[in-house]
Order: structure tokens, then C-alpha cells, then sequence
């Protein structure tokens, strides 16, 4: 079955240490997605590709980094730098239909508590 | 002011009733627009998506103006199974990049 996938689903980590997101799509899709989202609020955007080797800065980049080496795959590392990264974290893909059409699925997201 | 807001509710309504929810977004170049669904502690599924005037898809109508950049969604005869949070979102991409911005989401509670 065609999907996203995310792991782990729970990810405990000690303050000052990086811990590194799996999200894995067989798809086929082009662009993907992470974004963070807190108790009671909505999505907000940390970083997003288009394609291989190619990603940009969301809305929330800073303490987080990401790498795009193969399409299938777009890991996000949460660095020590990241102030609060205690967060549900979700990882999205996407294809495009052309003028700006396209249709996003979920992972079954990450929840990360720093302890 | 934010990319895209919603009114945050809660929406309590009975039953049957019919309830509307607005969204409106900051960048007039946006061409596409979707609400999804959110479970408590799930992830978003895709309810609709929005490209022209509107769309319609059985109990839900969600409608479009570019004019004053907001979006509508509709639910008419509400069920108990409707009671999640409607995400608004806004593709603000551009340069053949999408970029997917949620707005914080409005809570609906239908109860008997």
C-alpha cells in the first residue's frame, strides 16, 4: 500500500541531545513537508522541498535541519538549539497538478517529549 | 496579521444543524485552497479541495472569494461523527514551489 510513513511514533530525548525524524513516502511524490504543531494550535510550517537536494526554510526553521538526498526520504533532525522541541511533529507529501494544484497526505506524525 | 486565520470556536451545535466556518488568507496570488480534518491526536485528512468558485461534496460546500480572500466551509445536517477540528489551508507557493500554510483550525462539537 502506497503511503507516508513516519517513525518512530513516540521519541523521548534528554535536553541537549539532536534526535533525528524518519519520514519515508512511496508515492512518488515530488514535494514534502514538516511541520510542528502544539497543544491546541494549528500546523506551522519548518521546512519544505520541492526535489532532491532541494529545500527551503518554513515559517519555523531555526534549531531544526533537514536533508533531501533521495526522493522517497526527507529526515528532520531537531538540534539542541531548538528552545522548546517538546511538539507533535508531521511530515507531508504532496504531487502537483500544475497551476498551483495539489493535493497533500499525512504521516501518522512523530510526538516528541524532551525530558 | 497571520498567512491564514480561522475563527478558533468552539462550535457546539446540536444535531442536524448546519454550521459555517470562515478562513481568509493574506497572499491574493494563492491559487489553491483545501480544508482538512483533525482527530484529536491525529493527523489531517483532506476534506476538500478548493481551486475555482467552490465545490460541493455531499453534506459539505466549501466556496471561495477571491475578491475579499476567504474561504467557506459548510456542513449541513451535522452528525456526532463531524466533531473534529477544520484546518484551513492556503498553497503560497510560487515559482512552481508549493508551499502548504494551515491556519490554527476551528473546533466543532456536535452533540446529541
Amino acid at each position: 500500500d502506497g503511503g507516508i510513513t513516519q517513525s518512530p511514533k513516540y521519541l523521548f530525548r534528554k535536553e541537549g541531545q539532536n534526535v533525528t525524524l524518519s519520514c519515508e513516502q512511496n508515492l512518488n511524490h515530488d514535494a514534502m513537508y514538516w511541520y510542528r504543531q502544539d497543544p491546541g494550535q494549528g500546523l506551522r510550517l519548518i521546512y519544505y522541498s520541492q526535489i532532491v537536494n532541494d529545500f527551503q526554510k518554513g515559517d519555523i526553521a531555526e534549531g531544526y535541519s533537514v536533508s533531501r538526498e533521495k526522493k522517497e526520504s526527507f529526515p528532520l533532525t531537531v538540534t539542541s538549539a531548538q528552545k522548546n522541541p517538546t511538539a507533535f511533529y508531521l511530515c507531508a507529501s504532496s504531487i502537483v497538478f500544475g497551476q498551483g494544484r495539489t493535493e497533500a497526505f499525512f504521516g501518522q506524525g512523530t510526538r516528541l517529549t524532551v525530558v | 496579521r497571520k498567512e491564514v486565520e480561522q475563527d478558533p470556536g468552539p462550535f457546539n451545535v446540536p444535531e442536524g444543524a448546519t454550521v459555517a466556518f470562515n478562513c481568509t488568507y493574506s497572499n491574493s496570488a494563492s491559487q489553491s485552497f483545501f480544508w482538512y480534518r483533525q482527530d484529536c491526536r491525529k493527523e489531517p485528512k483532506l476534506l476538500m479541495s478548493v481551486y475555482s468558485s467552490g465545490n460541493e461534496d455531499g453534506r459539505f460546500t466549501a466556496q471561495l472569494n477571491r475578491a475579499s480572500q476567504y474561504i467557506s466551509l459548510l456542513i449541513r445536517d451535522s452528525k456526532l461523527s463531524d466533531s473534529a477540528t477544520y484546518l484551513c489551508v492556503v498553497n503560497m507557493g510560487s515559482g512552481g514551489y508549493n508551499k502548504l500554510i494551515f491556519g490554527a483550525g476551528t473546533r466543532l462539537a456536535v452533540h446529541p
